[in-house]
């Protein structure tokens, strides 16, 4: 069974710019999360949806947005991009949703400069 | 507030010792504890969980963890390392009676020195 997912897997883009990253879960999956990552800041929860809905969101400012499509597929948009944007940024899918048995992809890496 | 504290940032051990990864939380009702390890340049991989029932739990490579409720803790262990645990680990919970929100630990390195 394929895995998790994840493109692009690097991305460099400059301040002002908008990035698209998309997530493929797990065949069957139909809960999807995505994460950001950063060294200082650790795994910072950004939203979760499930079947097209989304049952949870994080901390995180109006330029972050996400959306899942009809086959659990998933997309998340961040707009204007700042510096400080730059982390890996993680998906995460899972059979049903509110488990903490997740299945993750390998990132998309996103620079910005 | 919900959430979840890895002590140590870095925890180092040597090759065949026994390891243990703390892990302590705070939540307003019944908490799923998990585990997940990362290794560099990869996503996060699932070790183990606990959702009630014994509270000692076995989940994958040899580790266990001990669910213990008055110590509100959750800590990682592991008989005998192996230089190939050495990896970045990180603690979660979920609130039941909240928002069910999975909130992480902010991870704890793992050496494991041969």
């Amino acid at each position: 069974k394929a895995g998790v997912t994840q493109t692009p897997r690097y991305l460099i883009k400059t301040r002002g710019q908008q990035v698209t990253l998309s997530c493929s879960p797990i065949s069957g999956h139909r809960s999807v999360s995505w994460y950001q990552q950063t060294p200082g800041q650790g795994l910072q929860f950004l939203f979760e949806y499930f079947s097209e809905t989304q049952r949870n969101k994080g901390n995180f400012p109006g330029r972050f947005s996400g959306r899942q499509f009809s086959n659990s597929r998933s997309e998340m948009n961040v707009s204007t991009l700042e510096l400080g944007d730059s982390a890996l940024y993680l998906c995460a899918s899972s059979l049903i949703e509110f488990t903490g048995e997740l299945f993750f992809g390998e990132g998309s890496r996103l620079t910005v400069l | 507030a919900q959430s979840v504290a890895q002590p140590e940032d870095q925890v180092n051990v040597a090759e065949g010792n026994p390891l243990t990864v703390k892990c302590t939380y705070s939540v307003s009702g019944n908490p799923y504890l998990f585990w997940y390890v990362q290794y560099p340049n990869r996503g996060l991989q699932f070790l183990l969980k606990y959702i009630t029932g014994d509270n000692l739990v076995k989940g994958s490579y040899g580790f266990e963890a001990e669910f213990n409720k008055s110590q509100t803790s959750f800590h990682l262990k592991k008989p005998s390392a192996l230089v190939s645990d050495s990896a970045l680990y990180f603690c979660a919970v979920r609130d039941m009676n909240s928002n069910y929100q999975l909130i992480w630990g902010a991870g704890t390195k793992l050496i494991i020195k041969p």
